[in-house]
């Protein structure tokens, strides 16, 4: 089974950046996944990290350690819009396993 | 761009009845799922479809529940008599492959059993 493990909730400020830590345990591994949510509505994809290193979108970026179960979701320039919950998810066999989210806060 | 839709958006039921929830995946994509997220909780694997079976279900996925691809194109979840800690929003979802690739989400049935 999986196990993944991500903090309920931060608070930051406008315009500063925030750092997600997730941690996991599986059995079998294809991926790992972050997922941006907002209150009501449905997953949206952020980002998809297979092998390690960083990986860099625009404002977003992601890093997975496969050998120490341990990815990070970094949003730079917060933007009021950024304040979401976010989601980490680990692929394993045909299916994503989500984590409990992280509520982003982000303040004027 | 495509999307997975999915309808009804909202449901109210009592207690005990059926409920079918359905779900257009994107055209091209092969693999099917449903999830739900109680409100406040996260994000629940229910079943995974492929192939026209299916091919994962978690425990929460008991003889209550059933999934089918009846024509090709749409996806149903059937919950046989509904209890109230069904109440939920059930998300429906679909990629390309197994193993890679992002899963592509509905905007959700959100389920109310009173």
């Amino acid at each position: 089974g999986q196990n993944i493990d991500q903090p309920t909730e931060m608070t930051a400020t406008e315009g500063a950046i925030v750092q997600i830590n997730c941690t996991y345990q599986t059995s079998g591994f294809n991926g790992l996944f972050w997922y941006q949510q907002h209150a009501g509505e449905a997953p949206t994809f952020l980002s998809y990290n297979v092998l390690d290193g960083l990986e860099e979108k625009g404002r977003f970026s992601s890093f997975l350690s496969r050998s120490k179960g341990y990815s990070y979701l970094l949003l730079k320039e917060l933007q009021m819009k950024d304040s979401a919950s976010y989601l980490c998810a680990v692929a394993a066999g045909n299916k994503l396993t989500f984590g409990g989210g992280t509520r982003v806060l982000v303040k004027p | 761009e495509p999307e997975v839709t999915q309808t009804p958006s909202h449901q109210v039921t009592q207690m005990g009845q059926e409920v079918i929830l359905r779900c257009v995946p994107i055209s091209n994509h092969l693999y099917f799922y449903w999830y739900r997220q109680i409100l406040g909780q996260k994000v629940e694997f229910l079943v995974s479809f492929y192939n026209n079976e299916i091919s994962e279900k978690s425990e929460i996925f008991d003889d209550q529940f059933s999934v089918e691809r009846p024509d090709g194109s749409n996806f149903t979840l059937k919950i046989r008599s509904t209890k109230l800690e069904d109440s939920a929003m059930y998300f429906c979802a679909s990629r390309t492959s197994e193993n890679t690739g992002e899963l592509f989400f509905g905007e959700g049935s959100r389920l109310t059993v009173l």
